[in-house]
């Protein structure tokens, strides 16, 4: 079976400070799909980043760093120095094609960035 | 600056009345999505489509739930008859991936569903 998990339901820090949104991910696949989503106040779903299965290196945009270890079924994701305008709920999901086609989402972390 | 666009943003209902929601995919997308979200359930895919043909729609409840992409410019959600167990904010979204999932999805605002 498919899963995603995201442990930390509401997270809090203080801005400037470095955080990490922990996923952790089940599946007997082989080949399969992460992403990171933001939500932000507004409500519509961004997209932050994809990573397949079959590479493993760490990626870096600015602030936003993800850790991808297949090891530990994890791709975790930290922002670093936060700012208030990173409050959002961010959603880790997990797109697998065995049998029919499956997108499942984690139940998101609630992130707040206090000034 | 291409969107998603989905209407209506708010729709209020009485229980079993049929509701329609729309959805206008980025030109020249070809994998449209349904999700729901609630608070108990977080989101759920409801039905995706690829170049109009449903690929999956096993998250919808099928006696109460359709959804349909009459062209390629949008594409429909349809409650009948709804209940308060409805009440969600419904997104769509919309990708240009060859495979359904594979790439990036691109979200409508939503639709804000109240079932009375």
């Amino acid at each position: 079976a498919q899963k995603v998990t995201q442990a930390q339901t509401e997270i809090s820090v203080v801005e400037k400070e470095d955080v990490t949104l922990d996923c952790v991910y089940e599946t007997r696949d082989t080949t399969y799909y992460l992403f990171w989503y933001k939500q932000p106040p507004s409500g519509e779903l961004v997209f932050l980043i994809r990573r397949n299965s079959f590479d493993e290196q760490n990626e870096i945009s600015g602030r936003y760093s993800w850790n991808f270890q297949k090891s530990t079924s994890s791709f975790n994701f930290t922002i670093t120095a936060s700012q208030v305008v990173d409050s959002a709920v961010y959603f880790c999901a997990l797109f697998t094609t065995s049998g029919t086609y499956k997108y499942i989402f984690g139940t998101g972390t609630r992130l707040k960035v206090l000034a | 600056d291409a969107r998603v666009t989905q209407t209506p943003r708010h729709k209020v209902t009485e229980m079993g009345q049929e509701v329609t929601m729309r959805c206008q995919p980025i030109l020249g997308h070809n994998t449209v999505f349904w999700y729901r979200q609630t608070m108990m359930q977080g989101l759920e895919l409801l039905a995706y489509f690829r170049n109009r043909a449903p690929l999956d729609d096993s998250g919808m409840p099928k006696d109460r739930f359709s959804a349909e992409m009459p062209d390629a410019t949008l594409a429909t959600l349809k409650i009948q008859p709804s209940e308060p167990r409805d009440s969600a904010v419904y997104f769509c979204a919309s990708g240009r991936g060859e495979l359904a999932g594979r790439d990036e999805q691109f979200f409508g605002p939503g639709t804000r569903l109240t079932v009375l």
